[in-house]
Parts: C-alpha cells; sequence; structure tokens
C-alpha cells in the first residue's frame, strides 16, 4: 500500500516567519513530488512541484526532496495570514497519492 | 482555458437514488482522474483514464459506483444506489500527456445523500 504520511496540525507560525511542513512517503519508485494548498471549501490548488533531490525555489516556497530518505518538504518563507490553509503533500508514479494534509495557521 | 468543470457544484439527494456527476477536462489533458474527499479519509483516487481508456478503478467503494469516459472531453461518474455513506465532495481532475504532473483539480461536487 502506497502511503504520504504528513502531520496533521495545525501548525501555528507567526507572521513574518518561516513555516516548516513535512511528509514522507513509502513507494520508492516514486519520481514526481507535489504540495498542494487546499483552502477551506475549496479545490486543491497545485503550488510547488519537484522532481529531483535538493531545494527549488518559487518566490516566498522552497520544496526540498531527499529521495534516499523518502521525505519532502515546504518551507514558506515570511508567512501572511493569506497561507493560512491545509498542504497536501502528494507523490506520483503512475497516479498521485495524497498525504492527508496539514493544516497551517498564520497568527497575525 | 476555463479549467477542469464539474457540475453539478450540489447535490443533495435521497438514499437510494440515482446520482450522476459530470466533469469536462482540460482541453488536450490526457488523463482524467475521480477523486472523493472525506474529514476522516482525505482524498481517495476512485478511479482514472488515460486517453479515455479506464486504467485503475481499485478505489471504487462497491459495485454502486460507476465511471464512463465516452470521449476526450467528457467523463461521469455514477452512484446507484446512493447511501448516506457516499455523502463527500467528489473532485475530478487532469492532467497532460506524460504522466509526470502534477493534476488541475476542478470546483468539485459537494454531495450529501439524506
Amino acid at each position: 500500500q502506497k502511503e504520504v504520511e504528513q502531520n496533521s496540525g495545525p501548525l501555528s507560525v507567526p507572521e513574518g516567519a518561516i513555516a516548516s511542513l513535512n511528509c514522507t512517503y513509502s513507494d520508492r519508485v516514486s519520481q514526481s513530488f507535489f504540495w498542494y494548498r487546499q483552502y477551506s471549501g475549496k479545490s486543491p490548488e497545485l503550488i510547488m512541484s519537484i522532481y529531483s533531490n535538493g531545494d527549488k525555489e518559487d518566490g516566498r516556497f522552497t520544496a526540498q526532496l531527499n529521495k534516499a530518505s523518502q521525505y519532502v518538504s515546504l518551507l514558506i518563507r515570511d508567512s501572511q495570514p493569506s497561507d493560512s490553509a491545509t498542504y497536501l503533500c502528494a507523490s506520483r508514479d503512475d497516479k498521485i497519492i495524497f498525504g492527508k494534509g496539514t493544516r497551517l495557521h498564520i497568527l497575525p | 482555458d476555463a479549467g477542469v468543470i464539474q457540475s453539478p457544484r450540489h447535490e443533495v439527494t435521497e438514499m437510494g437514488q440515482e446520482v450522476t456527476l459530470r466533469c469536462k477536462p482540460i482541453s488536450g489533458h490526457d488523463y482524467l482522474f475521480w477523486y472523493r474527499q472525506t474529514m476522516m479519509r482525505g482524498l481517495e483516487l476512485l478511479i482514472y483514464f488515460n486517453n479515455n481508456v479506464p486504467i485503475d478503478d481499485s478505489g471504487m467503494p462497491e459495485d454502486r459506483f460507476s465511471a464512463k469516459m465516452p470521449n476526450a472531453s467528457f467523463s461521469t461518474l455514477k452512484i446507484q444506489p446512493s447511501e448516506p455513506r457516499d455523502s463527500a465532495v467528489y473532485f475530478c481532475a487532469s492532467s497532460p500527456p506524460g504522466g509526470g504532473y502534477g493534476y488541475t483539480f476542478g470546483s468539485g461536487t459537494r454531495l450529501t445523500v439524506v
């Protein structure tokens, strides 16, 4: 059974600080990894894709992948109240397997 | 592009009734996925299609659920008969050829079975 594990949270972070979200995955053959953001009552929105070991930066977001440890993380710098949402980690081999998400709350 | 289009946005039905959910993927996307989301179980993959062919339906909960994709621009998910435990948000998503990309989700259908 392929699984993606995340801490459900909530993770509370002061405005302006760095939010760090983590997940692990079980399927070693997965080649593609994603972070989705989901606001309450809305559909998941793709915010980051990462395919190789190391860091990938896009604006205030940095995704990190370590295939040896089967570990993916997302850093959000200068956290804003609008970043408050549930963040879903996902891995893809033939299909995407989602974690259950981490609820992030940015404290004004 | 208008994105992935799902209808209806909300559906309330009585137990035992047939429910049909509809999805139009993004033009040019050859993968289509149906997911169900609940608080308890998160996002569960029900079935996915590649080039209109069902590839993996192992997530379909039971024979009451069926899905079709008659052409590249339309898919349906049908529940017959519906039960209260089917209440959830059902998402359709599509992705481009190549298999390694993330999905684009539709707005979802919130199904309530009373």
